[in-house]
């Protein structure tokens, strides 16, 4: 069974530095892929980042990088020059073939706080 | 273009009563998923779509939560007979194709059981 761990409920970054959000993941697939998504306040999930699981290289996505260390099962995101509109609820997700609906299964989260 | 977009973004239903949640995904994408997120949790899958027809219903948690999709686009989760653990956000995603694409989330309806 495919499984996603967020460690960290809580995470406080002062504005302008970085911040690195932890994921691990635990799955039988070969073929897998990773996700990042933001959810502020009001609801909505937003898509930030992809990983699949034979890219060479990490994934980047404007101030957004996914620190892939395939060996761990780890897939930590890294946000760089924090955002007071950066602050909300991050999950981490993962989509395999281990069925044929590629459904997302999600970690419990963590809520970042960006202090001014 | 829109958005997947999502009706009511609030219910409160009394305990016993019937909802449906509506979802209008974008227009054009095959595959439909509804979610369920609980208060302080990440998103857990209920029901997948592709086109009209539903192949993979294996985390609806009860006899009691239906959905359908007729014709291929809006798709409709029916809860009869709500519980209090039936509270909780439900959100819809609906991505191109089936595979390995990305999912576009709607707004989600909070959904109150008193």
């Amino acid at each position: 069974a495919q499984k996603i761990t967020q460690t960290q409920p809580g995470m406080f970054v002062q504005e302008k530095e970085a911040v690195t959000l932890d994921c691990t993941y635990d799955t039988s697939d070969p073929s897998y892929g990773l996700f990042w998504y933001k959810q502020p306040s009001s609801g909505e999930m937003i898509f930030l980042i992809y990983q699949g699981s034979y890219d060479q290289q990490n994934a980047t996505e404007g101030r957004y990088s996914l620190n892939f260390q395939k060996a761990r099962k780890s897939a930590n995101l890294v946000i760089s020059a924090s955002q007071l509109g950066d602050s909300a609820m991050y999950f981490c997700a993962m989509r395999g073939r281990e069925d044929s609906s590629y459904k997302l299964i999600f970690g419990s989260g963590t809520r970042l706080l960006v202090r001014p | 273009g829109a958005g997947v977009s999502q009706s009511p973004r609030y219910k409160v239903a009394k305990r016993g009563q019937d909802v449906a949640l509506r979802c209008d995904p974008i227009s054009g994408h095959v595959s439909l998923f509804w979610y369920q997120q609980a208060l302080g949790q990440g998103p857990e899958f209920l029901t997948y779509f592709q086109n009209e027809a539903q192949l993979d219903k294996s985390g609806l948690p009860s006899d009691r939560f239906f959905a359908e999709r007729p014709e291929g686009s809006v798709s409709t989760l029916k809860i009869q007979r709500t519980q209090q653990e039936d509270s909780a956000v439900y959100l819809c995603a609906s991505s191109l194709r089936q595979g390995n694409y990305e999912q576009y989330f709607g707004p989600g309806t909070r959904l109150t059981v008193t």
